[in-house]
C-alpha cells in the first residue's frame, strides 16, 4: 500500500490564480480530511468527507472547495489564491469510528501565494 | 468548544535526558486524546492514544496517561535519543470530524 499520497509537494502561486491539490489513498478508507498547518500552529480542519459524494465544512473552509467522486480521491481546490492561504496542507484518511483516529497523513503540500 | 493547550517550545535536551511535554485540554464531553509526532519534511504520525480516563497510551518508549481530574495528557519518555528530535502535537477528538490539535512543541535532542 502507498498509503496517503499528495501532489504536488511544493507550489508557488500568484494572487488570484487557482489550483487543485491532489490527495489519494489506497486503503479503502471512508473518511478523508484536509488540514492546513500554519507556522507555529496546530492543524486546522478545512473540509472532510465521510464517503464518496459526501463532503462537509470544517473549521476554516472559506476560499476552498472539495469534491469526492471516488473513495480513493479527495482533491482540494483553491479558486482565487490569496496570501492568507500560504500554508502547508495535509490530507488524511481513516476508517470511521473511535472518535476519528487519524492514523494516516500524507506528506503535505507546501503552498506559497505571492 | 473543545481545545488543547500544550507547552510552548522549543525544548532542547541532551541525549538520555528525561522528557515531559505538558498538554491540558478543555472538552464538554469525554474525548479521546492523542499524541502525534512530525519529523522534518513529513506528515504527522500517530504516536499514542488513550480513549478513556486513567488509560495509559504508550509507544516507542513514550507514554501518556489520560487524567480526567486534571484534564491533562502529558507526554513522557525516560531517555530521549537524537532520533526523537521532532515536533510533537497533542490532540483530542470526541467525534469523527472534530479533531483539535495543539500548537505543537519542537523537541531538539543533542548528542
Amino acid at each position: 500500500n502507498a498509503g496517503v499520497t499528495q501532489t504536488p509537494k511544493f507550489r508557488i502561486l500568484k494572487i488570484g490564480q487557482s489550483m487543485t491539490l491532489q490527495c489519494t489513498q489506497d486503503m479503502n478508507h471512508n473518511y478523508m480530511y484536509w488540514y492546513r498547518q500554519d507556522p507555529g500552529m496546530g492543524l486546522k480542519l478545512i473540509y472532510y468527507s465521510v464517503g464518496a459524494g459526501i463532503t462537509d465544512k470544517g473549521e476554516v473552509p472559506n476560499g476552498y472547495n472539495v469534491s469526492r467522486s471516488t473513495t480513493e480521491d479527495f482533491p482540494l481546490r483553491l479558486e482565487l489564491a490569496a496570501p492568507s492561504q500560504t500554508s502547508v496542507y495535509f490530507c488524511a484518511s481513516s476508517f470511521p469510528g473511535l472518535a476519528g483516529v487519524l492514523e494516516f497523513f500524507g506528506p503535505g503540500t507546501r503552498l506559497t501565494v505571492l | 468548544g473543545n481545545s488543547v493547550t500544550q507547552m510552548e517550545g522549543p525544548v532542547t535536551l541532551s541525549e538520555e535526558a528525561f522528557l515531559t511535554i505538558n498538554c491540558t485540554y478543555t472538552a464538554t464531553g469525554y474525548p479521546s486524546l492523542f499524541w502525534y509526532v512530525q519529523y522534518p519534511g513529513e506528515g504527522l504520525q500517530l504516536l499514542l492514544k488513550a480513549t478513556k480516563a486513567d488509560d495509559k497510551g504508550s509507544n516507542k518508549g513514550f507514554e501518556a496517561t489520560y487524567r480526567k481530574e486534571t484534564t491533562s495528557f502529558h507526554l513522557e519518555k525516560g531517555s530521549v535519543q537524537v532520533s526523537d528530535s521532532a515536533v510533537y502535537f497533542c490532540a483530542l477528538s470526541d467525534s469523527d470530524n472534530d479533531m483539535r490539535f495543539g500548537a505543537g512543541t519542537r523537541l531538539t535532542v543533542k548528542p
